[in-house]
């Protein structure tokens, strides 16, 4: 049972906007630990975009936005771009596992 | 800019250690955690754990007792070692900073480890 949960692929045409889902639980998100989101491009190392939950690193277009309620995280894109074609994947701390946990991640496809 | 660069073999037989080293460049080990991540071929990430750079360590409970990680401030280095491989140990190990509020902010390009005989 993965413990955070993405859907495993979205799509959306260019310009439009997409959000990806990240379902937790009451020992990891709901428990109000920050969480993290990456994108990772094909062959390449995860960048961090969303630090904090909501907040945006230096250099990464406000495209990019993230939010939390409860035990649920999400990602929106909005402006989509050909460029942002990647796996996207949340991250939180699990006082259950007393470790860092990653979601099972998420393809964007730009249609 | 901190840059990390993994290195160490790129196969290992089953039933063997895995072993492999961060050497850290354009800043210091301290004071900051590090950690290995790794990624199976056509899969998601997974944490392996981390380690302070006093040496205070923290595990995957899934990998417990497989693990062990180690640090060597002086070369600004720090190492993880897995014994008992299997073919599910193939992936991609990353290392990688972990930032204040435990978000992994710098990580190596990442380096194949296969598993096989």
């Amino acid at each position: 049972q993965p413990v955070l949960t993405q859907p495993p692929s979205v799509s959306g045409a260019p310009g439009r906007r997409v959000t990806i889902s990240c379902t937790g639980r009451s020992s990891n998100i709901g428990a109000g630990y920050d969480v993290n989101w990456y994108q990772q491009l094909p062959g390449t190392a995860p960048k961090l975009i969303i630090s904090g939950t909501s907040n945006r690193p230096s250099g990464v277009p406000d495209r990019f936005s993230g939010s939390k309620s409860g035990t649920s995280a999400s990602l929106a894109i909005t402006g989509l771009q050909a460029e942002d074609e990647a796996d996207y994947y949340c991250q939180s701390y699990d006082s259950s596992l007393s470790g860092y946990v990653f979601g099972t991640g998420t393809k964007v496809t730009v249609l | 800019q901190v840059q990390l660069q993994e290195s160490g073999p790129g196969l290992v037989k089953p039933s063997e250690t895995l072993s492999l080293t961060c050497t850290v460049s354009g800043g210091s080990i301290s004071p900051y955690y590090w950690s290995w991540i790794r990624q199976p071929p056509g899969g998601g990430l997974q944490y392996i754990g981390d380690i302070y750079y006093s040496g205070n360590t923290n595990y995957n409970p899934s990998l417990k007792s497989r693990v062990s990680m180690s640090v060597d401030t002086s070369k600004n280095q720090f190492s993880l070692k897995l014994n008992s491989v299997t073919a599910a140990d193939t992936a991609v190990y990353y290392c990688v900073r972990v930032g204040s509020g435990g978000l992994f902010d710098s990580w190596g390009q990442g380096t194949l480890v296969t598993v096989s005989s």
